[in-house]
């Protein structure tokens, strides 16, 4: 149990386009997901936090009119990375928190790789 | 404020020896601890973690890893390395925040390399 999917798992797109990554809580309902960027060899790190049915709260330095996160269902968050750049390039990965377990256990995605030409 | 210290990028091991990758820890409050595993291209797979109790605590694939206040570490370990555990591994604390949500912050992680 507690699988989280991400959709697509590789996308490449132009510069100036928008991307939306899909994750899902398979076999749970995740009452709070989280959004991490990874760059090539470094460790993850948290871009913002959403909770179902409210506004996602960002990390500082993350500008939240470039990388749009909506959780509008118990199973379902998506992160848009508008106007997208060639700096935007990285390895995205959601988790999820599950609505009857412990607060302190996150499942991870498998990662969204954007690469933006 | 909490923070998470991982000592070697890179750790070098042959078949069938000893693992040990290093984690410290800084937490202004008792800490969660986690120990989670990455293969290339793939999302994070929890190992273990610590969060009271026994302060040995025993993972998946063999893992282990002490909880040691005094030394405010973290250490994972595993009796004799497979060439299946070649991977990033990365260590993670963990407390509750003031809007209620226990957020992990990750320390830069340890490539294990496993030779033949």
């Amino acid at each position: 149990g507690a699988v989280v999917s991400q959709h697509p798992s590789r996308v490449i797109c132009k510069s100036g386009t928008s991307v939306k990554i899909e994750c899902r809580s398979l076999d749970f309902q995740a009452t709070t997901m989280f959004w991490y960027r990874q760059f090539p060899k470094q460790s993850l790190m948290l871009m913002a936090t959403s909770n179902e049915g409210s506004k996602a709260t960002y990390e500082q330095g993350v500008e939240k009119d470039k990388f749009l996160i909506n959780h509008a269902s118990l199973t379902l968050s998506t992160l848009t990375v508008t106007s997208a750049h060639p700096e935007d390039s990285s390895f995205y990965i959601c988790s999820a928190r599950a609505q009857d377990r412990r607060a302190d256990t996150q499942y991870f995605g498998p990662g969204t790789r954007l690469t933006v030409l | 404020a909490q923070s998470v210290t991982q000592l070697g990028s890179h750790v070098s091991v042959s078949e069938g020896a000893l693992v040990l990758l290093r984690c410290n820890y800084s937490s202004s409050v008792p800490p969660y601890l986690f120990w989670y595993v990455q293969y290339p291209n793939q999302g994070l797979q929890l190992l273990l973690k610590y969060t009271t109790g026994a302060t040995l605590v025993k993972g998946i694939n063999g893992f282990e890893a002490e909880f040691k206040k005094s030394e405010t570490s973290f250490h994972l370990t595993k009796p004799s390395a497979h060439m299946s555990d070649a991977a990033e591994y990365f260590c993670a604390v963990s407390a509750l925040s003031s809007g209620g949500s226990y957020i992990p912050t990750f320390g830069r992680g340890t490539s294990l390399i496993v030779h033949p």
